[in-house]
């Protein structure tokens, strides 16, 4: 079975600062994405930046980055010059493929709150 | 709108009762999931529609809950004999089917909060 994991439910960050929040997942399979989403207190998830597994280098997204070390199923989110915009919810989720579906797993989330 | 739309947005309603909740998915998206936020939780699947084939039930909790997607586009989800456990965040997402247009990213609706007293 697929399973994602995010062990920090709250972290805090002083603006301007980096922050990095952790991600693991189990899976079988070879081909799948990894993504990153964030919601707000509006509540609508946003993606923030996503992963192939096939591709090795890590995905940038302006002060989005990732850390995916596919051999240990990590799959971490760096957040650099953290704003105040940033406090949020954040949501690591894998999809694969099977039988004609796609299947997005999500973990629990981290809440992530920027400090003036 | 160009977005997923969900409504209502807040929805109070008595144990035993039923609801409907209704998501209209961006236009051209072949691909609808319904998922369930529980506070301080992750997001459960209930069911996914990908085009005209069967869709996929595996997540609904219970034969309480069911779904339906007319013509390709609106879905709606039903809660038949509402519990107090079945209060959350009902959130819909739509996306691109299988092919070469699917970057595998959702777009979610803002969600539906049913609280059943």
């Amino acid at each position: 079975a697929q399973t994602v994991t995010q062990s920090q439910p709250e972290m805090s960050v002083q603006e301007a600062e980096t922050v990095t929040l952790s991600c693991t997942y189990d899976t079988s399979e070879n081909n799948y994405y990894l993504f990153w989403y964030k919601q707000p207190p509006s509540r609508q998830m946003i993606l923030v930046i996503r992963q192939e597994a096939y591709k090795q280098q890590n995905a940038t997204e302006n002060r989005f980055s990732v850390n995916f070390q596919k051999a240990a199923k990590s799959f971490s989110l760096k957040i650099s010059d953290s704003q105040l915009g940033d406090t949020a919810m954040y949501f690591c989720a894998f999809r694969f493929y099977p039988s004609g579906t796609y299947k997005y797993i999500f973990g629990t989330g981290t809440r992530l709150k920027v400090l003036a | 709108g160009a977005g997923v739309s969900q409504s209502p947005s807040n929805k109070v309603t008595e144990k035993g009762k039923d609801v409907e909740l209704r998501c209209d998915p961006i236009s051209g998206h072949t691909a609808l999931y319904w998922y369930r936020q529980s506070l301080g939780q992750g997001l459960e699947f209930l069911i996914y529609f990908q085009g005209n084939s069967a869709p996929d039930k595996s997540g609904l909790p219970s034969d309480r809950f069911s779904a339906e997607r007319t013509g390709g586009s609106v879905s709606t989800l039903t809660i038949q004999r509402t519990q107090q456990e079945d209060s959350a965040v009902y959130l819909c997402a739509s996306s691109f089917g299988a092919g070469a247009t699917n970057t595998g990213e959702l777009f979610f609706g803002e969600g539906s909060r049913l609280t059943v007293l």
